[in-house]
């Protein structure tokens, strides 16, 4: 199975600062079939990007993924309050779909 | 607005059985596949495995197959999954959740809604 691993695993930023996160895969992912979540405490994880840089809808445009080879990012170009939370990463490129061990994003 | 609705916390004690369920409104439930994910406490999201709600067509991941099984009514449009002899390490938060698109050769698996979650313990 395809192994994601998450870096940094905490992450201390203020509001307004700009939030690189990464998601390193095993192997490659196919056709860069790699979703990102957030999940705040007491909730359920919220889609925030699929295909590796496509939004899901009602996501703000200040969210956004890339990626290079087998090395995805998520970048918050502008934290608000609400972003501080736990970040995962999905890959669906291959079963069993697997996450990363998650990014908690927290406030400085 | 499309929704997945869990049923409430369940507390059981080892070697009991158990099913929760899933269910769907604000779609044609037959269209979406359905997967079940496990998160226990203080961790990460593990993927158990999927169904197609039109037949109840099946895949599991191997890390849980053959403990759980997963099924779907679609006349009631609720999915479910169920232990029959449950332990101490599957407690744990259980969610539902519909992926994008499947078929029996492809899948655009990202999950989207999610439901709010079942909390599962397990303890004698």
């Amino acid at each position: 199975e395809i192994v994601l691993t998450q870096s940094p695993g905490t992450l201390s930023l203020s509001p307004g600062e700009r939030a690189t996160l990464s998601c390193r895969a095993s192997q490659s992912v196919s056709s860069s079939y790699l979703a990102w979540y957030q999940q705040k405490p007491g909730q359920a994880p919220r889609l925030l990007i699929y295909g590796a840089s496509n939004r899901a809808t009602g996501i703000p445009d200040r969210f956004s993924g890339s990626w290079s080879g087998t090395d995805f990012t998520l970048t918050i170009s502008r934290l608000e309050p609400e972003d501080f939370a736990v970040y995962y990463c999905q890959q669906y490129g291959s079963s069993p779909y697997t996450f990363g061990q998650g990014t908690k994003l927290e406030i400085k | 607005e499309v929704q997945l609705v869990q049923s409430g916390a369940e507390v059981k004690k080892p070697g009991e059985s158990l099913r929760i369920s899933c269910k769907g409104s604000g779609y044609t439930f037959t269209t979406y596949w359905i997967s079940w994910l496990r998160q226990m406490p203080g961790k990460g999201l593990e993927w158990m495995g999927r169904i197609d709600p039109t037949d109840s067509y099946t895949n599991y991941n191997p890390s849980f197959q053959g403990h759980i099984t997963i099924s779907a009514d679609k006349s009631i449009s609720t999915a479910y999954l169920q232990w029959s002899s449950l332990k101490a390490s599957d407690t744990a938060m259980y969610y539902c959740a519909r992926i994008r698109y499947c078929s029996r050769t492809s899948c655009y698996a990202w999950f989207d809604p999610w439901g709010q979650g079942t909390l599962v313990t397990v303890s004698s």
